[in-house]
């Protein structure tokens, strides 16, 4: 069946532009994470959402940053005023659980976001 | 705190063995993983280990887990060239209840034929 899907693949915005990245998890995955690579910080978590549970946003670097998930499925992760900083491949994951037991994450292709 | 700490560089000769060593500080973590990422591509999971496992064989690859020094170990038998890729350790944090992943900075593995 087909993978975790990401959009756009790459994104150029200028500083202190908002943009929007998209993720459609797997389907029947119930599990969403949004992790962030960076040549300095490496693989971050940014947030989880599992079902309708409040999602676990304690890595989200500022208050910049903001994401939701509808109807279970698509998720929006919404950068405001991009600063140069947030330059990075932002990666989106799904499993079929989350929880302490952890099952499987599935990662997306990743969206490049070059803030000039 | 949380941190998983990883080697940067590897280089091997195709057909030898290569070894990647992880270690990492959260006693409570419930499984640990290896993924790989190639140039230009997304992770892929490797493999996994849940920590009451010493070892753990797929085909190729050997974990090795020693959680009384929190060290884990990937071995690649056979390597080839399609091997070279960067290789991240994770572990799910089992204190938290989302089994969110915190990764080591990757290791390089360059494979010479």
């Amino acid at each position: 069946g087909a993978g975790v899907s990401q959009s756009p693949s790459n994104k150029v915005t200028e500083k202190g532009k908002d943009v929007e990245l998209r993720c459609d998890p797997i389907s029947g995955h119930t599990a969403l994470y949004w992790y962030r690579q960076s040549l300095g910080q490496g693989l971050e978590f940014l947030i989880y959402f599992q079902g309708n549970s409040a999602p676990d946003k304690s890595g989200l670097p500022s208050d910049r940053f903001s994401a939701e998930r509808t109807g279970g499925s698509v998720s929006t992760l919404t950068i405001q005023r991009t600063q140069q900083e947030d330059s990075a491949v932002y990666l989106c994951a799904s499993s079929l659980h989350g929880g302490p037991v952890s099952y499987e994450q599935y990662f997306g292709p990743g969206t490049r976001l070059t803030v000039t | 705190g949380e941190d998983v700490e990883q080697s940067l560089f590897l280089s091997v000769r195709e057909g030898d063995s290569s070894v990647i060593n992880c270690t990492y500080t959260d006693s409570s973590s419930t499984y640990l993983y290896w993924y790989k990422q190639e140039p230009g591509a997304g992770l892929q999971l490797l493999t996994y280990i849940f920590s009451n496992m010493d070892m753990k064989q797929d085909q190729r690859l050997t974990v090795l887990l020693n959680k009384k020094d929190k060290h884990l170990s990937l071995r690649i038998a056979d390597t080839q060239t399609g091997d070279s890729a960067i290789y991240f350790c994770a572990e799910s944090m089992g204190s938290s209840n989302t089994g969110k992943l915190i990764f080591g900075q990757g290791t390089t593995l360059q494979v010479k034929p």
